[in-house]
């Protein structure tokens, strides 16, 4: 079965800081790969996915996300956070074609100090 | 604005309640999922459905069951809730006809304590 790596469980950075968050999946036919976030209080929320073209997606808020296919690994990016930034970030694979569900990492907390 | 709605967004229970928890979408999705999420576990599959009346086991479906009869409402059931049921517990849609690849609709929500 597939699975989502998501080795980061807490990150600490101050406002300005670049931010990468890791994500490997395992998984080695077509994928579907999708960041998700959750601030506080507030449900799920799409930032960005990749279905196929371009490996570098860009996504809502100023994140992107690279997909690297030989290293299995959709990393996060975002050059300078801002402390709204504080929240939750799960990545979800969809592995091959057809009505599969989507398997989540354990997710990220990431904290920005003002 | 497109919505999943889950009825509740706080609950109490006590031990060996039968508890109902709803969500209904505005979207007109066909699939529909129950998920558990608990801190360092991320998010777990419970149930899903991709059809009215129609159910498909997730990862953790065990003291659990679902009610799909309307295409818009789906239903989780934990038929005798026990403490280790505490937790939060998101409904979420998606299209068919894009799969499920084209991502997730969520709603907001909901905390169950089991005392």
């Amino acid at each position: 079965a597939q699975s989502v790596s998501q080795h980061n469980h807490h990150v600490i950075l101050s406002e300005a800081a670049s931010l990468e968050l890791g994500c490997n999946y395992s998984y080695g036919g077509t994928v579907n790969l999708f960041w998700y976030v959750q601030y506080p209080g507030q449900h799920l929320q799409l930032l960005l996915k990749y279905f196929s073209g371009d490996p570098l997606v860009k996504g809502i808020k100023g994140f992107e996300a690279e997909f690297i296919k030989s290293k299995f690994s959709f990393n996060l990016r975002k050059p300078s956070v801002q402390w709204s930034d504080t929240a939750e970030y799960f990545c979800a694979v969809k592995a091959g074609t057809g009505f599969q569900k989507l398997v989540f990492g354990t997710g990220t907390r990431l904290l920005v100090s003002p | 604005d497109v919505k999943v709605t889950q009825s509740s967004r706080y609950l109490v229970k006590r031990t060996g309640e039968k508890v109902f928890l709803e969500c209904v979408q505005d979207m007109d999705h066909e699939n529909m999922f129950w998920y558990r999420q608990d801190p360092g576990l991320g998010l777990r599959l419970i149930y899903f459905s991709y059809d009215v009346k129609m159910k498909e086991k997730g990862d953790i479906p065990e003291g659990y069951s679902v009610s799909r009869e309307k295409k818009e409402r789906f239903s989780l059931i934990l038929e005798s809730a026990s403490t280790n049921q505490t937790s939060m517990y998101l409904c979420a849609s998606s299209l068919r006809q894009q799969g499920v690849g084209y991502g997730y609709t969520f709603g907001s929500g909901t905390r169950l304590t089991v005392v």
